[in-house]
């Protein structure tokens, strides 16, 4: 069956370090991977799309990558701060448009 | 613009109640869908639209109808309650780049 794993439920860093969040997936070929960022009582927000041709994308402090081969994708987020505190999920839908399958989150925690 | 809005924030329900969960975008958007999110089990897809007057189901569509009337309006309808059926409820809705943008979300409680 179809899986999505993210690293841990909880993962906690220092402020101004690299944070890396992952996401492995079993029995899937995703044409579009997301990362969401939801904070507590609040529906998820939209931080980035990466293409299945596409090996890395960036949006300023923001770095995803996507191994197809490792049926994997990793979150950065370069010189951490406390407000980066939320939980992260990872979002994979086999097509443009609906069905998105989404991960269990990884609440991060950026320690001052 | 308001983006996607829900109502009711809060409900609470006695088994084999019904009632509607109501949804709005004002961003013209094609596709809408409701998840559930649970606590460990991540957002789940309940039902989804790709215009008026078409809708699929999703990964957990029992016990629940959607309709689409309108382009701006995906309300989410419960038939019978059910212990299970406690949760949050989002409604997300999208076009073009895949981007969903959610709504706030519904906590519902169902005794």
């Amino acid at each position: 069956s179809q899986k999505i794993e993210q690293n841990s439920e909880a993962l906690n860093i220092q402020e101004g370090k690299t944070a890396t969040l992952t996401c492995n997936y079993t029995n899937y070929s995703p044409a579009y991977l997301q990362w969401y960022r939801q904070d507590p009582g609040r529906g998820p927000v939209f931080l980035l799309l990466i293409r299945e041709n596409e090996k890395e994308k960036r949006k300023e402090r923001l770095k995803v990558t996507f191994d197809t081969t490792l049926k994997q994708s990793l979150f950065h987020i370069t010189a951490s701060q406390p407000a980066d505190s939320a939980t992260y999920l990872c979002a994979l839908a086999r097509r443009h448009g609906q069905n998105f399958v989404f991960g269990p989150g990884t609440r991060l925690s950026v320690l001052p | 613009n308001a983006g996607v809005t829900q109502t009711p924030k809060f409900q609470v329900l006695k088994t084999g109640q019904s009632m509607t969960l109501q949804c709005a975008q004002d961003m013209n958007h094609e596709y809408m869908s409701w998840y559930r999110q649970d606590p460990g089990m991540g957002l789940r897809l309940i039902h989804y639209s790709v215009g008026a007057g078409i809708t699929d189901q999703g990964e957990v569509p029992n016990g629940y109808n959607v309709s689409r009337s309108t382009t701006e309006d995906f309300p989410l309808r419960l038939l019978s309650a059910a212990p299970s059926q406690t949760s949050v409820y989002f409604c997300a809705s999208s076009y073009g780049e895949d981007t969903q943008y959610f709504g706030p979300g519904t906590r519902l409680t169902v005794l």
